[in-house]
């Protein structure tokens, strides 16, 4: 079973409106969780990342939060563009798989105009 | 900083022939570096860790003698799909760990390819 669960598996909306991207994992402790947008056809593209003990980081619109006791990570994008459609994936690092990166299974955001 | 190339961006080639992949950090050093593999509408999946003069560790499933990887510099990787079939095509991604470990990855834009 995967660790890093994301929901929804994919998502659309409307330019200008906000939206939320949803992590779950099941193992902890972790080294850092990042998101990553994954345009179609390119490599991921760091967005966010936060340690252990951070609560929240943001990057432009984009807002990421971070519920160690729930294990639970969001991503926020406010104010959506149409160059918001992407993947979104959440990346967990876990200490006990020797810091190796465990990847959820994305989430694909579809910005309409 | 902190910038990752791959060469090709896409390839098209033969069934049975072979094909190079290579990925370049090119402002930093990357003692290791990491390569992925990307069906469509899944996430990655890691085929293998190489460190820099050393054998690349392999991941369960992933066959050593079909996808070679050679990391004979700081800056550079190569991963070679040997004898490719139809099922290796696929979008390859590599990543250069930068830092203490391997959370500290950059991801380079990929290699699409396609074996005909």
């Amino acid at each position: 079973k995967n660790q890093v669960e994301q929901s929804p598996q994919s998502l659309i909306i409307l330019e200008g409106k906000n939206c939320t991207l949803q992590c779950n994992y099941t193992v902890s402790p972790f080294s850092n969780l990042r998101w990553y947008k994954q345009d179609t056809g390119r490599g991921p593209v760091s967005l966010t990342i936060m340690t252990f003990s951070e609560n929240t980081k943001s990057n432009g619109r984009y807002t990421a939060t971070l519920d160690a006791d729930t294990k639970q990570s969001s991503l926020h994008i406010t104010a959506s563009q149409l160059s918001d459609s992407a993947s979104y994936i959440c990346v967990v690092t876990f200490k006990a798989a020797g810091n190796k990166l465990t990847f959820g299974g994305g989430t694909r955001v579809l910005v309409k105009p | 900083g902190a910038v990752v190339s791959q060469h090709p961006s896409r390839v098209i080639c033969k069934s049975g022939t072979s094909v190079k992949i290579e990925c370049r950090s090119l402002d930093f050093q990357a003692t290791t570096m990491f390569w992925y593999r990307q069906f469509p509408k899944q996430s990655l999946m890691l085929m293998a860790t190489s460190n820099e003069g050393s054998k690349a560790t392999y991941e369960q499933g992933v066959e050593k003698d079909k996808f070679l990887i050679n990391h004979a510099s700081l800056t550079l990787s190569t991963l070679t799909v040997t004898s490719a079939h139809p099922e290796d095509s696929s979008f390859y991604i590599c990543s250069a760990g930068r830092g203490a470990g391997k959370e500290t990855q950059y991801f380079g834009p990929g290699t699409r390819l396609l074996v005909l």
